[in-house]
């Protein structure tokens, strides 16, 4: 199957800096790709969906302003969390598709921990 | 609004026996149901993909089914392994292009 990677796996930050995590499909073109957050002991849940070359469409409830996501290449997806707070610690995973979203290639996830 | 729901939440069972987790759903106009296995602190990996004109799917000891018009979705794991023990979610998704809808997961343990 297609490979998805994500950088970095983990990340620990003083609260009110700002993190960047890289989402990469290694072996095909994702045209889409997923943002999804987990917190311990809860399911995924959609962040956003961002298309190569245009705005990533943001779910009910999350803050485009302070999760921004870049999709500049058909390889390379990246969300900035900004000013971060202890409570956006979780469990960030995305997921690219090259099909419009039919399937979803799952990247290994970064943890993220807000001090 | 569509909801996924998984029973039971945690299951545990000894190595070699047959077991079932289940999977309902709100609203039975999907396009397909997914099967995720997720190791802990890991990212998701794709079991089975069964599509809404498809009654089951099989891979190996693993084996999915459908039934759009219940709303339910099983997932039968043969001969169990100390090596199956992880999260299992099932997702859901209503059209091509819409997003998937996770369910909340069982996390499973098999003992040796």
């Amino acid at each position: 199957g297609a490979v998805v990677s994500q950088h970095p796996s983990w990340v620990i930050c003083k609260s009110g800096t700002s993190v960047k995590i890289e989402c990469r499909s290694l072996d095909f073109q994702a045209t889409t790709m997923f943002w999804y957050r987990q917190f311990p002991k809860q399911s995924l849940m959609l962040m956003a969906t961002s298309n190569e070359g245009s705005k990533a469409t943001y779910e009910q409830g999350v803050e485009k302003d302070k999760f921004l996501i870049n999709h500049a290449s058909l390889t390379l997806s990246t969300l900035t969390v900004t000013s971060a707070h202890p409570e956006d610690s979780s469990f960030y995973i995305c997921s690219a598709s090259n099909l419009q979203g039919v399937k979803e290639y799952f990247g290994p996830g970064t943890r993220l921990l807000v001090l | 609004k569509q909801e996924v729901t998984q029973i039971p939440a945690a299951l545990s069972v000894p190595e070699g026996e047959n077991l079932v987790l289940n999977c309902s759903f709100t609203d039975s106009a999907i396009y397909n149901l997914q099967w995720f296995r997720q190791d802990p602190g890991k990212g998701l990996t794709s079991l089975l993909l069964i599509q809404s004109s498809q009654r089951e799917q099989t891979s190996g000891r693993l084996n999915a089914s459908l039934d759009k018009s219940s709303g339910r979705s099983t997932l039968y794991i043969a001969a169990s392994q100390p090596g199956d023990s992880a999260t299992y979610l099932c997702a859901v998704r209503r059209g091509a292009t819409n997003k998937l809808i996770f369910g909340t997961g069982t996390l499973l343990a098999v003992q040796p």
